[in-house]
């Protein structure tokens, strides 16, 4: 998994500030997926990127928090006025296409502490 | 959606073979059975994956049986590196396409001890 990269490793932020989250999926991959993991908790999805196009973002919160993979660049997971229940990580993982039978590889990610 | 159900907990004696159990008696026939684990705070790390044929790669061994609704991750010679949580995930589409996601249940935690 060291090809997707996610930064920054570790983040800190005062309540009510933003949050920018990025991940560089591996190279040829167009697929990427976010997944949030609160502390002591398991791995939850957010939601599923293709270039340009969100598929599935079921798992997202309604508020506060959008996600983008543009045709240029690294995926994004934005979340605006943290609160502390945001502290988490964040992993992202990518895949070269959707079949079952693509691997999907993750990042080491995001370790967001609102303070 | 197929469910997937592990013990949660497992302790093995390192050097020895690390056999983990996983339930899946839910699975429809073009789903695959895929293998994750994290180590403390690591991202998830791909292990196996396979439909109904025994697969074995550089990590580990998978073993399916017959009507698939169970299946086995060895890791032939746990290390202490081993210990981990380990994640057996079917596969499933969502949106009525070809598009699939993974969802985490909550794993087995694996202990390698000297």
């Amino acid at each position: 998994n060291a090809g997707v990269m996610q930064n920054p490793r570790h983040l800190v932020r005062r309540r009510g500030q933003e949050a920018r989250l990025r991940c560089s999926p591996m190279k040829g991959h167009s697929h990427v997926y976010w997944y949030r993991q609160l502390p002591e908790e398991g791995l939850k999805f957010m939601v599923y990127l293709q270039k340009e196009n969100i598929i599935d973002e079921s798992g997202m919160p309604k508020e506060r928090f959008s996600a983008e993979f543009p045709k240029e660049g690294p995926s994004i997971l934005r979340i605006q006025q943290v609160v502390r229940g945001d502290s988490a990580a964040y992993f992202c993982a990518s895949s070269p296409g959707t079949g079952a039978d693509t691997e999907a590889f993750f990042g080491q990610g995001t370790r967001l502490t609102v303070v | 959606d197929a469910k997937t159900t592990q013990p949660p907990s497992m302790d093995c004696a390192e050097g020895r073979a690390a056999n983990l159990p996983c339930n899946h008696s839910t699975i429809s026939g073009n789903e695959y059975v895929y293998w994750y684990r994290q180590i403390h705070s690591q991202g998830p790390q791909y292990i196996i994956h396979g439909l109904k044929n025994n697969e074995t790669n550089e990590m580990a061994s998978l073993i399916i049986t017959e009507d698939r609704k169970s299946s086995t991750l060895i890791l032939p010679h746990a290390t202490l590196r081993d210990t981990a949580v380990y994640y057996c995930i079917v596969r499933v589409a969502f949106g009525g396409g070809s598009n699939y996601k993974l969802t985490f249940g909550k794993g087995t935690l694996l202990t390698v001890n000297p």
